[in-house]
């Protein structure tokens, strides 16, 4: 079964703040993704990649970067934090375009 | 306008019965995934589907591509199937997934 996880699991900070959000699958799968949830909006896309070093946008993507730095790992970065950042962030993996696995997500508040 | 449109958007039903679940989409859908939210946040991978039916359970469900929906069905439902479900499209292999707004279903004793 696929493993995700997430770290922190809350987060707060101040609006103008910088914070990195972490991901690490140990399935070996090649697409990692992140997205946010919030009421009203379902899951949206804001980054995802295809593999170590590759980054293609979603569908919601300003005011994120984002870094694949191996397999295993992908990072959401937030350089300047605005309130309408305040979200629930969750990761995903998958083995090519087949079943994404989720972690147990990220809550963020942006004061 | 929405691609992936799930209906209803909140139902509620007592334990032991059955329900349906729908998705159209207004994108060409390649495959659909289902899962599950449930009250602690948790996702939960449901089906992954190409055109055709799976079952699991007493979770049963379908996409049909030409027709553009997708069903998901339960069957004698169970205090723990509460929670919100949500299907996600592929749009024509762009390895990303698309979101509907979910359902969500409180099971009654």
């Amino acid at each position: 079964e696929a493993a995700v996880t997430q770290s922190p699991r809350n987060k707060v900070t101040v609006t103008g703040g910088n914070v990195t959000l972490s991901c690490r699958q140990t399935n070996s799968h090649n697409y990692m993704y992140w997205y946010r949830q919030d009421t009203g909006h379902g899951l949206r896309l804001i980054h995802y990649s295809y593999g170590a070093g590759n980054l293609q946008i979603g569908d919601v993507p300003d005011g994120y970067k984002a870094t694949r730095t191996t397999q295993e790992d992908f990072f959401l970065l937030l350089e300047l934090a605005s309130p309408s950042q305040t979200s629930l962030y969750f990761c995903a993996s998958s083995q090519a375009v087949y079943e994404q696995y989720f972690g147990p997500g990220t809550r963020l508040t942006v004061l | 306008g929405d691609k992936v449109k799930q209906s209803p958007s909140a139902l509620s039903l007592q334990e032991g019965t059955n329900s349906a679940l729908r998705c159209n989409f207004s994108i060409a859908a390649t495959t659909v995934q289902w899962f599950l939210q449930n009250p602690r946040g948790s996702l939960i991978n449901l089906f992954y589907l190409v055109p055709g039916t799976k079952e699991n359970g007493r979770l049963k469900s379908a996409f049909d591509s030409k027709e553009s929906y997708s069903t998901l069905h339960i069957r004698d439902a169970q205090l723990e199937d509460s929670g919100t479900y949500f299907c996600a499209a592929e749009n024509y292999n762009q390895g990303k997934l698309i979101f509907g707004q979910g359902t969500k279903l409180s099971i009654k004793p």
